[in-house]
């Protein structure tokens, strides 16, 4: 099991803050990282597939970024609405065939 | 719509039975997974299946089953000797194992008392 990191655990804002988290993994053999948002109730979504070093990918509001050589990829939101609320997991796959999961960073945003 | 149906969503078992999960997907993904969530964990892989009739262990096989005879069903038997059986439990599919975006179903809480 390859280790992923994610940081902050937990992060609290208010609507029309923008707001970045951090995903650590190893940084070599990298194939792909990916980022999901996973609201209660319902089923992880992916928002990012990211393979190349220097990536950076762009949703609406959420963006990430990806450095392969040094192993993290921040992922923003400008303007953070409640809607956002959710916890974000990142995933990092190395040659293998497994997607190795962070913990997840756990995001409630107030009115 | 297309999608992946995990059931049932809550089921509880006495410790010593055997339980099977359901998921099925109409996705038409030649890649299977299943996962496994505990509190304060991240996601851990319990098996995966490339294609029909074919499928490998994960982290965490150990007390699991499981059987790919059709293209779209992928279930898991949670066996007794599953030492730690009580977890959320999520399926998921993909286009193919080579890191193609992963769709999840919505997961089965199975609590065993």
């Amino acid at each position: 099991i390859l280790n992923v990191e994610q940081s902050p655990q937990s992060l609290h804002v208010q609507e029309g803050d923008s707001t970045n988290f951090t995903c650590s993994f190893p940084s070599s053999n990298f194939y792909a990282l990916h980022w999901y948002r996973w609201e209660t109730a319902k089923s992880p979504e992916a928002l990012f597939v990211m393979t190349l070093n220097g990536d950076e990918k762009k949703k609406g509001r959420i963006s990430a970024t990806l450095n392969t050589k040094e192993g993290y990829s921040y992922l923003y939101i400008k303007g953070s609405q409640p809607e956002d609320s959710a916890t974000y997991l990142c995933a990092f796959r190395n040659s293998g065939y497994a997607l190795n999961f962070g913990k997840g960073t756990s995001l409630l945003v107030t009115p | 719509d297309g999608g992946i149906t995990q059931s049932p969503k809550y089921l509880f078992r006495k410790e010593g039975q055997n339980v099977t999960l359901s998921c099925e997907q109409n996705l038409n993904h030649d890649a299977m997974y299943w996962y496994r969530q505990d509190p304060g964990q991240g996601l851990r892989l319990i098996y995966y299946s490339q294609i029909v009739n074919d499928f490998q262990k994960g982290d965490i096989a150990e007390g699991y089953s499981v059987s790919r005879e059709k293209k779209e069903s992928f279930p898991l038997t949670v066996t007794s000797a599953q030492k730690n059986p009580t977890a959320f439990y999520l399926c998921a599919s993909s286009g193919d194992i080579f890191g193609n975006t992963i769709y999840f179903g919505e997961g089965s809480w199975l609590t065993v008392v």
